[in-house]
């Protein structure tokens, strides 16, 4: 079945730092592939999204691009703030082949420090 | 738009307890799924409805768990009996299905303690 793969966490860094969370997916149709991110103490948000190969999702410095010759949907950032700190997780969801579902990749822990 | 609703939003019972979680999607969305996070096992789908009709429940644990949605605006999630176990944050989550994706929409979430 469809699934997701991201970095293990935490990842640790200094403000100003770039950010690189990797996320690859194995998929038998043609997904949408998502960024979630899940704050202290809520539930997650919708961060940013691409719906066909190619396409860069966008949103708050944040950026990934829909790679499907590498299967790949890598957040970057490239410079980031104490404010960033967060869960982040990758996703992806098919209607045609995956019904209504959304498949969560286990989440990548991001610590920001001033 | 008020967002996703849960209630309440803290629940400490003790095992055997029955609990009842509840939650009020966005209005106009059509799909409604319920999830269960924890340190030990992340973010798991415990079941999802679309047009109030279950659809999957292949996530839900063991038959002390059940979820009705009984309309359109109103789900609830049931533990009966509960024990420590199953101590997480239960999210509900609703979106709008389109032919191109999905986007969902979680709520707040409730912290479940079972002493």
């Amino acid at each position: 079945g469809d699934s997701v793969t991201q970095m293990e966490g935490p990842v640790t860094l200094s403000e100003e730092a770039f950010l690189t969370i990797n996320c690859t997916y194995t998929a038998t149709g043609y997904p949408s592939l998502f960024w979630y991110v899940q704050y202290p103490g809520e539930g997650l948000q919708l961060l940013l999204k691409a719906t066909k190969a190619d396409d860069k999702g966008s949103n708050k410095g944040f950026e990934a691009t829909y790679r499907k010759e590498t299967t790949s949907f890598h957040l970057e950032k490239g410079s980031v703030q104490v404010s960033d700190s967060a869960v982040y997780f990758c996703a992806l969801s098919d209607h045609r082949t995956g019904g209504f579902k959304t498949i969560f990749g286990a989440g990548t822990r991001l610590f920001v420090k001033a | 738009d008020a967002g996703v609703i849960q209630s309440p939003r803290h629940e400490v019972t003790e095992m055997g307890q029955e609990v009842t979680l509840r939650c009020k999607p966005i209005s106009g969305h059509n799909s409604l799924f319920w999830y269960r996070q924890t340190m030990m096992r992340g973010l798991e789908l415990l079941i999802y409805f679309n047009n109030n009709v279950p659809i999957d429940d292949s996530g839900m644990p063991e038959d002390r768990f059940s979820a009705k949605m009984p309309n359109a605006s109103f789900s609830t999630l049931k533990i009966q009996p509960s024990e420590p176990r199953d101590s997480a944050v239960y999210f509900c989550a609703s979106s709008l299905m389109t032919q191109s994706y999905n986007e969902q929409f979680f709520g707040p979430g409730t912290r479940l303690t079972v002493l």
